[in-house]
């Protein structure tokens, strides 16, 4: 059983455009989260969203923007892509705010 | 904004070697974990050491908390290929904070 799941695997995608990546948990927590590895495999938080909170990270450009459908899901939009927008996106969850997080396999998003 | 450096950055040793890696900090924490990430994959929690002078085991990995909660080490004895990864440290400041912080890693090769 997958714990925390994300798709697609792999994004390719044009300048500009907007794309999304999904996520899902099954582990029944409460708490998830967004977070960018960059090519020198830098890990940052973007996001943490808790029983319908969001908390945003004030360097995240607001061209980024979750959404959670309900406790078990958190997806990641971004609209009007940039090449510095490149990275590895991992999702993660953990039971409650700064409880151990469990991640996701991550998306690997190419901006051409 | 606590910063983790991590000690090594890369590192390649021969299978039945020793190592140390090393996560500093001039802040204080409240607990610090340590990850594994493969290729392709999440990362994946190891330990989390909460107490100053804090010491745990797992397998021929050797974890240890510094007495002033600002650094941690991780000795692996005998290494294996299979101990080939990208070793993250992180952690969180406390009073009341949930934010993970990451180091920036040391990735380890180990040849057989």
């Amino acid at each position: 059983d997958t714990a925390v799941s994300q798709t697609p695997k792999y994004l390719v995608t044009q300048m500009g455009n907007d794309k999304s990546i999904k996520c899902e948990q099954n582990l029944g927590h409460d708490t998830m989260y967004w977070y960018k590895q960059d090519s020198k495999k830098f890990l940052k938080i973007m996001f943490s969203y808790n029983n319908k909170e969001l908390i945003i990270n004030e360097t995240v450009p607001n061209r980024f923007s979750p959404k959670s459908p309900d406790k078990a899901h958190l997806n990641l939009h971004i609209n009007s892509l940039e090449l510095g927008d490149s990275a590895v996106y991992f999702c993660a969850s953990s039971q409650v705010l700064g409880d151990t997080q469990y991640f996701g396999p991550g998306t690997r998003l190419t901006v051409l | 904004t606590q910063l983790l450096e991590q000690s090594p950055q890369f590192l390649s040793i021969q299978e039945g070697e020793n190592l140390t890696v090393y996560c500093n900090s001039s802040s204080v924490f409240s607990s610090l974990q340590w990850y594994r990430q493969e290729p392709g994959e999440g990362p994946v929690l190891l330990v989390t050491v909460v107490t100053g002078g804090e010491v745990k085991k797992l397998k021929r990995l050797t974890f240890q908390f510094g007495d002033a909660r600002k650094d941690s080490s991780l000795h692996i004895t005998a290494a294996q290929p299979g101990d080939t990864g990208l070793y993250l440290c992180a952690a969180q400041s406390g009073a009341g904070s949930y934010q993970l912080t990451f180091g920036k890693g040391t990735k380890l090769s180990v040849i057989p």
